[in-house]
């Protein structure tokens, strides 16, 4: 399935560095979404966006910044990033924001932390 | 946001049916159950999505009874490739915007 691409879709970098993952979604759909799935954990929502205004920031360390310049495009600015932030990070869209909307997810980027 | 309990893992044999029961004792009137499933390194992909009785389509069925505390999700002879993490959520629009909560999910291994 493509209607969700992510890129990189693996990325490595140290704790100084800056870097962004890059989410596109080409089904018209109106939410994104940015989830962090760590090893052996659920699913954790970091940042909802509907029609490009961010509805939801789940306690997210400032270090990861979301960008969202249209309904299509989903951005998360990472910075000075800790060795715990190594996660699968998954990126979703749906109609419109609710659990009863069905999110079509991304392939994911695989991030690790040096 | 109604809390979902599930068994923690599953295993089954090629051509069985399995069946996966979730828990959600507090779900509130406008909660709608969705069913999600998760290959490892890849996101969850939607199965199946209903709000009572029984819902059928290409890929499983789901039960959910009449006080709606419960949903099973039912794969019809499952194959090795069946073998995912299932995820239960329950949970609609609240009015401070919604939380989508992931639980642990049910890790099926299919054995040949």
């Amino acid at each position: 399935e493509t209607g969700v691409t992510q890129t990189p879709r693996h990325l490595v970098m140290g704790m100084t560095n800056k870097k962004s993952l890059k989410c596109e979604q080409h089904l018209g759909h109106n939410a994104m979404y940015w989830y962090k799935q760590s090893a052996k954990k659920p699913l954790e929502l970091m940042f909802v966006y509907n029609f490009k205004e961010q509805t939801e920031n789940n306690s997210v360390p400032s270090r990861f910044s979301p960008e969202c310049p249209n309904s299509s495009h989903l951005f998360l600015h990472l910075h000075t990033l800790q060795p715990e932030d190594s996660a699968l990070y998954l990126c979703a869209s749906s109609q419109l924001p609710g659990h009863q909307e069905t999110q079509y997810f991304g392939p994911g980027t695989r991030l690790l932390v040096l | 946001l109604a809390k979902t309990t599930q068994p923690i893992s599953m295993d089954s044999y090629e051509g069985q049916e399995v069946n996966i029961t979730c828990s959600h004792n507090n779900i509130a009137t406008n909660d709608y159950i969705t069913w999600y499933q998760q290959f490892p390194s890849q996101g969850p992909r939607f199965i199946i999505q209903g709000y009572k009785t029984k819902v059928t389509n290409e890929v499983a069925s789901l039960f959910i009874p009449a006080d709606r505390k419960s949903s099973t999700l039912s794969l019809p002879r499952v194959s090795l490739s069946d073998t995912a993490v299932y995820y239960c959520l329950v949970g609609d629009i609240g009015t401070g915007g919604f939380k989508t909560i992931f639980g642990a999910g049910t890790r099926l291994f299919v054995k040949a």
